[in-house]
Formats: structure tokens, sequence, C-alpha cells
């Protein structure tokens, strides 16, 4: 398949252990952010997302935790699995929801 | 329910030619966003359609521009390539919001990938 980014960090990972990503965002007036999983050869796909006025959110196996005072933004995966490996990257929007600014991405290998 | 399209997958150009870029979003969906996707700068967003009426610009030249026709289809079209212009194009389709909306989600296609020689 295609290579989304050539240069990303990487994160390997033990499939059955739990995966953490970072974000680090630049806007501290950014109002709403989104994880997105982009595996190879594909677009996109929202993961889940949080408002600026949380700091903790919880999907189906996934948590998402917001750190303004460092303009920090993490994903947790539990129980990591094979089909989680893609490549993950954030985005912080602002401007009244119009603005949005997207991170480089990591990607993310898990080993069976 | 099919998903975004986009046509074609692959393209090769070479400098100074320009391309036209297609995308089908979801049935129903009014508004459609174009991103421009490179190793070293990531994700970036180009512009947005709603209506047929572009509502957001991102940063880019004039050579980038766009249309949206009333069945909500979109083009995009590149004039006067450059080597950097090479890049994998997405577009994006969602209901109806402008911007970005916890409510309503943005669906991704699988991208054009644009080589420019």
């Amino acid at each position: 398949g295609e290579s989304v980014g050539l240069h990303l960090p990487t994160l390997s990972v033990q499939e059955g252990d739990n995966s953490i990503i970072n974000c680090a965002y630049s806007n501290s007036a950014s109002d709403y952010f989104i994880w997105y999983k982009q595996e190879s050869g594909k677009g996109p796909q929202f993961i889940i997302d949080i408002r600026s006025n949380m700091d903790k959110r919880q999907g189906q196996r996934v948590t998402v935790l917001l750190n303004k005072t460092v303009k920090h933004l993490s994903l947790q995966i539990a129980a990591t699995q094979p089909g989680d490996s893609a490549v993950y990257f954030c985005a912080e929007i602002s401007g009244g929801y119009q603005k949005v600014t997207f991170g480089i991405g990591t990607k993310l290998q898990v080993i069976p | 329910k099919a998903g975004v399209t986009q046509t074609p997958r692959y393209l090769i150009k070479t400098r100074g030619q320009q391309v036209t870029l297609s995308c089908s979003p979801i049935s129903g969906h009014r508004s459609v966003s174009w991103y421009q996707q490179t190793p070293g700068q990531g994700l970036q967003f180009l512009f947005e359609y709603f209506s047929e009426t572009q509502r957001n610009k991102g940063n880019f030249p004039g050579r980038f521009s766009g249309r949206q026709f009333s069945n909500s289809r979109s083009e995009m079209n590149v004039s006067t390539l450059e080597l950097g212009d090479s890049a994998l194009y997405l577009c994006a389709s969602s209901l109806l919001a402008s911007g970005f909306s916890s409510t309503d989600t943005q669906y991704f296609g699988p991208g054009t990938r644009l080589t420019v020689l």
C-alpha cells in the first residue's frame, strides 16, 4: 500500500498492550480537537474528538486526554490489535470551528 | 451507502500542465472539503464548498481552485503545476456543517495521488 508519511515517528507495540500516541498543539485558543486514523492507501478516518472544555473523553477502546496547560493531546488505545496499525494524527480546530491545523502523525506498528 | 469517491486514484503530470480532480460526496452530503497531504507538511486544508459556494479557504496560491456542482459533486483544479504540488489530494464530505462539528463528522475519500515530474 501507499505510505502516508516517509519520516513519521513510529511507535511499535506488542499486540494486547496499550498504546499512547501524543500530539502537541500550537494554539491555546483552539476550541476542538480530533484524532484520525489513516491506513495505508486510505483516507483519514475519524476516531474520537474532544472539546476544549473537557480534559478526557472515552470511546470504544480509545481515550483522548487534553492538557491545556501544556497544550498536549494524547490518544490511548487499549488492548492494541493488528488492525490498529496505521498512522494517527491529531487536528486542532480554532476560529469558531473554521480553522484546522493537522499534526504530522505517528505511525503505530502492532507486533503480533 | 457508498462512501466518498475520488477519481482518478493516480495521476502523473509534468511541470506547467494543469490537472482536474473529481470528488463525489456521500449521497445527501452537501459540504465538500479538499485537502493536500504531503510527507513533510502533513494534511493541509485547501477549501470547502457548500451549495456550490466556497465557504472557507486555506492558505494556498490562486493556482489551486475548485468548484461544486448542483449535485454536490466537486472538482479541484491546479494550474501551472510545480514539482512541489506532488501530493495526495483528499476530499471529505459532511452533511451540512461549515467547518468542523462534533455532530457532523467529515468522511474522507481515498485520495488522488498526483505526481508532478
